[in-house]
């Protein structure tokens, strides 16, 4: 059975960081790109970041580039965002997602982190 | 950036009827659209991908239908467990973008 279990969501303050987890289980994760997805409270859904299998090809929302990072520990099953400079904009549930095996869709969800930013 | 626009923003309809679901793209998108089902509290659930494609385990009296820029989601005969915030994605550039969802009420 496919499982995403995010952590790391919080409180911080608008100019600070926070490093979410995902850690993944019942498949073969290496062999799978991955996604982030947010959504803000009461609101739609909206794409983050996507890392290919191996690490090597990452893109990004325009709005959280350069200073959301993705990455992933294939050894440990594990994918990561790095959030830095986090703005009021980005309080949201972040959704970690992995993809269809071959197509950009996002086909298992973990339940969520929560990530508030606020004075 | 590719716009997905969704209609109508919410469905009132009872249980056995039918719901038809709009997603229209700014640009053509192929058939790289997928649909998904939200229920508060939970996460997103892929219903349909590629447009007409259903996900594993999805039911039967979900189809999708389109291409180009317009896309339909019906759910043939609603069952009240279908009641949920429904969303459109496409694939087709960078960046992935999501459409504002219809809510279904049942």
């Amino acid at each position: 059975e496919v499982q995403l279990v995010e952590s790391g969501g919080g409180l911080v303050q608008p100019g600070g960081s926070l490093r979410l987890s995902c850690a993944a289980s019942g498949f073969t994760f290496s062999d799978y790109t991955m996604y982030w997805v947010r959504q803000a409270p009461g609101k739609g859904l909206e794409w983050v970041s996507y890392i290919d299998g191996r690490g090597g090809s990452i893109h990004y929302v325009d709005s959280v580039k350069g200073r959301f990072t993705a990455s992933r520990d294939n050894a440990k099953n594990s994918l990561y965002l790095q959030m830095n400079s986090l703005r009021d904009e980005d309080t949201a549930v972040y959704y970690c997602a992995r993809g269809t095996p071959t197509l950009a869709y996002f086909e298992y969800w973990g339940q969520g982190a929560l990530v508030t930013v606020s004075s | 950036e590719i716009v997905l626009t969704q209609s109508p923003a919410t469905l009132s309809l009872s249980p056995g009827e039918r719901a038809t679901l709009s997603c229209r793209a700014s640009q053509s998108v192929s058939n790289k659209l997928a649909w998904y089902q939200q229920k508060p509290g939970q996460p997103p659930r892929l219903l349909i991908y590629d447009a007409s494609t259903r996900a594993t385990g999805i039911p039967g009296r979900f189809s999708g239908s389109g291409s180009g820029t317009d896309f339909t989601l019906t759910i043939s005969s609603l069952e009240p467990e279908d009641t949920a915030v429904y969303y459109c994605q496409h694939r087709a550039s960078w960046p992935l973008t999501f459409g504002p969802g219809t809510k279904v009420d049942i």
